[in-house]
């Protein structure tokens, strides 16, 4: 158990639809990081955020955002979901921003039909 | 930019071997480097890092990691490899922005 915690564990929903999926990073870290991970596209680097505030945007669609909030917890919405967006999406934290590993949580299975 | 690559998809092992997964860095700069496996419908475990000092870099379950600075490779290593072993293995190194950049992934299988 890594620690990290992710909500909810499978989604399926339809085309055009909106979803939320939320982490909590383990007790102490300030740094959250999300990942998209699909067959054809592998561990895709989506956001960072560090104590609240976002530090750097990798792949990340225009239709989707994300905030960190005051508990560190965070949040991933997808909104005018498209069948390519059917993946695992993957929450990690980290402790320190930069150098350190990060810890994974189970991940949230999306599927949209 | 900074990358790793993972040349090979699929690495198949019989049980007791030593077994052998293989990956190269493109990195500017000092290399962070590490390795993680990913069992089916799991999320992604760390293995080990190398952040600096030793080449030869011990992790969990009895895995390892050669360094090599010439090579610019960074091989993950087992002397006697198990079939729980069978998972999917990414490498990965830290980029620009703090995040860490993953392979393609390797399927270990280890058969008895």
């Amino acid at each position: 158990d890594s620690g990290v915690t992710q909500t909810p564990k499978h989604l399926i929903t339809a085309t055009g639809q909106r979803v939320t999926l939320r982490c909590s990073p383990r007790s102490g870290d300030l740094s959250v990081y999300w990942y998209q991970q699909s067959l054809d596209q592998g561990l895709q680097f989506l956001i960072h955020y560090y104590n609240g505030e976002e530090r750097a945007k990798g792949n990340i669609l225009e239709r989707f955002s994300a905030q960190q909030f005051p508990d560190l917890h965070s949040e991933l919405n997808l909104s005018s979901l498209e069948l390519g967006d059917s993946a695992l999406y993957f929450c990690a934290s980290s402790v320190v921003q930069g150098r350190g590993e990060l810890f994974f949580g189970e991940g949230s299975r999306l599927t949209v039909l | 930019a900074q990358s790793v690559a993972q040349p090979e998809d699929q690495v198949n092992v019989a049980e007791g071997n030593p077994l052998t997964v293989k990956c190269t860095y493109s990195v500017s700069g000092n290399p962070y480097l590490f390795w993680y496996v990913q069992y089916p419908n799991r999320g992604l475990q760390f293995l080990l890092k190398y952040i600096t000092g030793d080449n030869l870099v011990k992790g969990s379950y009895g895995f390892e990691a050669e360094f090599n600075k010439s090579q610019t490779s960074f091989h993950l290593k087992k002397p006697s490899a198990l079939v729980s072993d069978s998972a999917l293995y990414f490498c990965a190194t830290r980029g620009s922005q703090g995040n860490l950049i993953f392979g393609k992934g390797t399927k270990l299988s280890v058969k008895p």
